[in-house]
């Protein structure tokens, strides 16, 4: 089945730097890749995504790329702030078979702080 | 308005008894999940239901019996708890497959 591979496990950045994670996949067939973003004590939020037929996604300080051939995708967030601080799951979507249902697969989660 | 509800948001409890977390959805979605969020942050699915059906049924101990009574909640039955049980529960929602799936706050389940 689907294995999605997530680093690093926690990331320290500076405030005003750069972050960025990155994911792998194992399956080709998966073709949508959501990013989650976990505040402490909160359920997992969609911050951005990306399907198969895109190579970049970007969205203020956010953006995704995708490498289909590699199967690697990445996640970059320009210009930390504090409220970035939290946990970042990439995930992979890989479909069960039926007609309406798709296997989101998590990748372990980069834990995020943002140093003032 | 909340999107996704859970009930209750903690539960502590006795190992071999009996509880179910409940699930709300207002957003008109067909399919909604659980998963389960081990202390290592880790997210599985559970199971995924589409219009009241069950689709996803991944590896899960048969004490854990999910029902969906209509399209817009989805209880989860734990029978007999067992230790290893502790950790957070999702509940999560869409609208189709490859989609955004909208969280509850979570369950964190506490078996003693």
């Amino acid at each position: 089945g689907e294995n999605v591979e997530q680093h690093p496990s926690t990331l320290s950045v500076q405030e005003g730097d750069s972050a960025v994670i990155k994911c792998t996949y194992s399956d080709s067939a998966s073709n949508y890749f959501p990013w989650y973003k976990q505040e402490l004590g909160k359920g997992p939020q969609l911050i951005i995504d990306i399907r198969s037929n895109v190579g970049e996604k970007k969205d203020q300080r956010i953006a995704v790329t995708l490498n289909k051939t590699a199967k690697h995708f990445s996640l970059h967030i320009t210009e930390t702030q504090p409220e970035d601080s939290a946990v970042y799951f990439c995930a992979a979507s890989l479909s069960s078979g039926y007609s309406s249902a798709s296997k989101i697969i998590f990748g372990s989660g980069t834990r995020l702080s943002i140093r003032p | 308005d909340t999107a996704v509800s859970q009930t209750p948001k903690y539960l502590v409890t006795q190992m071999g008894n009996d509880k179910s977390i409940k699930c709300e959805q207002n957003l008109g979605h067909d399919t909604m999940y659980w998963y389960k969020q081990d202390s290592k942050k880790f997210l599985k699915i559970m199971f995924s239901y589409n219009n009241k059906e069950l689709i996803i049924n991944e590896t899960v101990p048969n004490r854990f019996s999910p029902k969906s009574p209509d399209k817009a909640h989805l209880n989860l039955h734990i029978n007999s708890l067992e230790l290893g049980d502790s950790a957070v529960y999702f509940c999560a929602s869409s609208q189709g497959s490859a989609e955004e799936q909208f969280f509850g706050p979570g369950t964190r389940l506490t078996v003693l």
